[in-house]
Order: structure tokens, then C-alpha cells, then sequence
């Protein structure tokens, strides 16, 4: 038990459409990472939030953006959905950043899937 | 541009050998080397990690070697049991940029 939560655990959305997944860090942990895992392929990281700051971010649009709350949780949000959205996105958790991230707690995953 | 490959998408080992799972990387910048663990259904679990300084970690039944000339790690599982059959994805992390870089994963099956 990771002690990491997401939410929804699957969705199905129409292309075009907005939608917003929900993670719940781990008690303690200030920093949460998206990443997007596709069929067939490794977690492909997306942003990084510490501290309620972006604090990195990989080669997505920016039609994918993201919150982090006072308490630590966080929302990522995909506008104008496309076909190639549809995977599995992953939130992680961990105490700090830097060499503190290599141990990253994640969640079950939320299956998005676009028709 | 791939910096953390995995070339076998699969591996079958016999419960009670040792199972090796091969990784290779790109990036000479990488400082922290880590293996995960993902059954089906769930997020992946960290499993091991290694520093570029260091050749060999060990944590039990796991052990994880690094070959930085090569740009090369290996994770040794010994012996191999049922409950190790997953998906095992080797990850890369640098202090410079907080991001894990993940390769695609080798699905291990531990046969009976």
C-alpha cells in the first residue's frame, strides 16, 4: 500500500472533450509527477509539481497542464482531447527533488480512453 | 530519441534459477539507475536503485549491477519465484532534472 490514490480509475471521453484526473500524494510527500504510459510503452513523464510550483516538465502540449494544492495533491488537466491521449496516466509521489526523487510511490493509474 | 532501452520486451525463467533483466542507456549524465516492478492493474512498485558511482547493489533476492563504460545495468533476480512474474522497467533519473526516464519494460514470466 502506497499510500497513493487516483481518481477516476478509468474514463472514457469524446475527442475534443476536457478532462481533469486526481491524484492524492502519499502523507508527507511535497513533490508529484504525471507521466503517461501508452500501450506497449514505458511511463513517459509529463510535469513535475513541488510545492505547489511546476518544477519541470517533458514534451507534451500545453493543452496538458496541472495543479498542486496546499496539501499536496494534485490535478492533471488534458484539454481538447485527441485519439492519441487514450493510456494510462500515473501519478508518483516523493519527498523532495533531486536525488531525494529516486524513490517515487505510485498510484493504481487512471485508464483514459478517447473515442 | 530512446536514452533508456530495454531490448527484450520478454523473459521466461524457470522458478528457482535466476532471471537477468538487461538495460542499456544513452545518457552519460544519468546519476541514479532504478529498476520498478508493475503487475497488472497497479502502478508501477520501486524496486532497486543504483548510483553512477557505485557497480553493484544488492537488497536481498535482487541485485542490480552497473557497467558505466558500457552504459549498460542488469537486474539479477535470484532465486526467481511465481510472484516475480511483472512487468520490470528499467529507469534512469539525473540530479539536474527531476524527471525518471523510463524504458519500455520486459515482461517476465517465471514458469513453474
Amino acid at each position: 500500500e502506497t499510500g497513493v490514490t487516483q481518481s477516476p480509475t478509468h474514463l472514457i471521453k469524446t475527442r475534443g472533450q476536457q478532462v481533469t484526473l486526481r491524484c492524492s500524494s502519499q502523507s508527507g510527500h511535497n513533490t508529484v509527477s504525471w507521466y503517461q504510459q501508452a500501450l506497449g510503452q514505458g511511463p513517459q513523464f509529463i510535469f513535475q509539481y513541488y510545492r505547489e510550483e511546476e518544477n519541470g516538465r517533458g514534451n507534451f502540449p500545453p493543452r496538458f497542464s496541472g495543479l498542486q494544492f496546499p496539501n499536496y495533491s494534485s490535478e492533471l488537466n488534458v484539454n481538447a482531447l485527441e485519439l492519441d491521449d487514450s493510456a494510462l496516466y500515473l501519478c508518483a509521489s516523493s519527498l523532495g527533488v533531486g536525488a531525494l526523487n529516486t524513490e517515487a510511490f505510485f498510484g493504481q493509474g487512471t485508464r483514459l480512453t478517447v473515442v | 530519441d530512446q536514452q533508456v532501452k530495454q531490448n527484450s520486451p520478454s523473459l521466461s525463467v524457470q522458478e528457482g534459477r535466476i532471471s537477468i533483466l538487461n538495460c542499456d542507456y544513452t545518457n552519460s549524465m544519468f546519476d541514479y539507475f532504478l529498476w520498478y516492478k508493475k503487475y497488472p492493474a497497479e502502478g508501477p512498485t520501486f524496486l532497486i536503485s543504483i548510483s553512477s558511482i557505485k557497480d553493484k547493489n544488492e537488497d536481498g533476492r535482487f541485485t542490480v549491477f552497473l557497467n558505466k563504460s558500457a552504459k549498460h545495468l542488469s537486474l539479477h533476480i535470484v532465486p526467481s519465484q511465481p510472484g516475480d512474474s511483472a512487468v520490470y522497467f528499467c529507469a534512469a533519473n539525473s540530479n539536474r532534472d527531476d524527471k525518471i526516464i523510463f524504458g519500455k519494460g520486459t515482461r517476465l514470466h517465471i514458469l513453474p
